[in-house]
């Protein structure tokens, strides 16, 4: 039990379909973020969210959007998707602040297992 | 900008042999680092860190040393076993420390 909870764990869509993932953590961390994860390719940062505030987009595509309702949750809604986009998205979570400092931080991210998206 | 490069895997081993997976850095100043460890199935956790030049991260019997005259952070150990067969990413914590950038990860497998 990582604390953090993703689902599905697998998703098969059409292109035209729209779709979301669920990510859920339970740790009172204030931090959370998607990654994708794609084969021999390294773990690519999409989006941050601190305080349920967006504080980074990593050029993602719009047909990608992310929603943070609380601090404890996070989605990631998928529409008009495109076979490279095929993947496992991975969400994480951590403290306000992954450097140290007064208000601590180990730098440390807790994952969840992940969603493995195929589109077709 | 920040980078992380590991070597090409995968990396097999046998049971008791040691390990090293090498992890070079591009980065301004001098950042934390990080091995996270994937196994089957499951999410990245965190294995080890390393906050500042020379110190020595260790768990479950692994190491790696920051060593800023290389930019590497190289994981080692020195008798792996069947239950190491897993991906490892080495990474970093960007300039404004707000996210971790991570390398391809290597892949490890361990017979008996």
């Amino acid at each position: 039990e990582t604390g953090v909870t993703q689902t599905p764990r697998h998703l098969v869509m059409g292109m035209t379909n729209k779709k979301s993932l669920k990510c859920e953590q339970h740790l009172g961390h204030n931090a959370m973020y998607w990654y994708k994860q794609s084969a021999k390719k390294p773990l690519e940062l999409m989006f941050v969210y601190n305080f349920k505030e967006q504080t980074e987009n990593n050029s993602v595509p719009s047909r990608f959007s992310p929603e943070c309702p609380n601090s404890s949750h996070l989605f990631l809604h998928l529409h008009t998707l495109q076979p490279e986009d095929s993947a496992l998205y991975l969400c994480a979570s951590s403290y306000e602040r992954l450097a140290g400092g007064l208000v601590g931080g180990t730098g440390e991210l807790f994952f969840g297992e992940g969603s493995r998206l195929t589109v077709l | 900008g920040n980078s992380v490069t590991q070597m090409e895997g995968p990396v097999t081993l046998s049971e008791e042999a040691f390990l090293t997976i090498n992890c070079t850095y591009t980065a301004t100043g001098y950042p934390s680092l990080f091995w996270y460890v994937q196994y089957p199935g499951e999410g990245l956790q965190l294995l080890l860190k390393a906050t500042k030049a020379d110190d020595k991260g260790s768990n479950k019997g692994f190491e790696a040393t920051y060593r800023k005259e290389t930019t590497s952070f190289h994981l080692e150990k020195g008798s792996v076993q069947v239950s190491d067969s897993a991906v490892y990413f080495c990474a970093l914590l960007n300039q404004a420390g707000t996210a971790l950038i991570f390398g391809k990860g290597t892949t490890l497998s361990v017979s008996s």
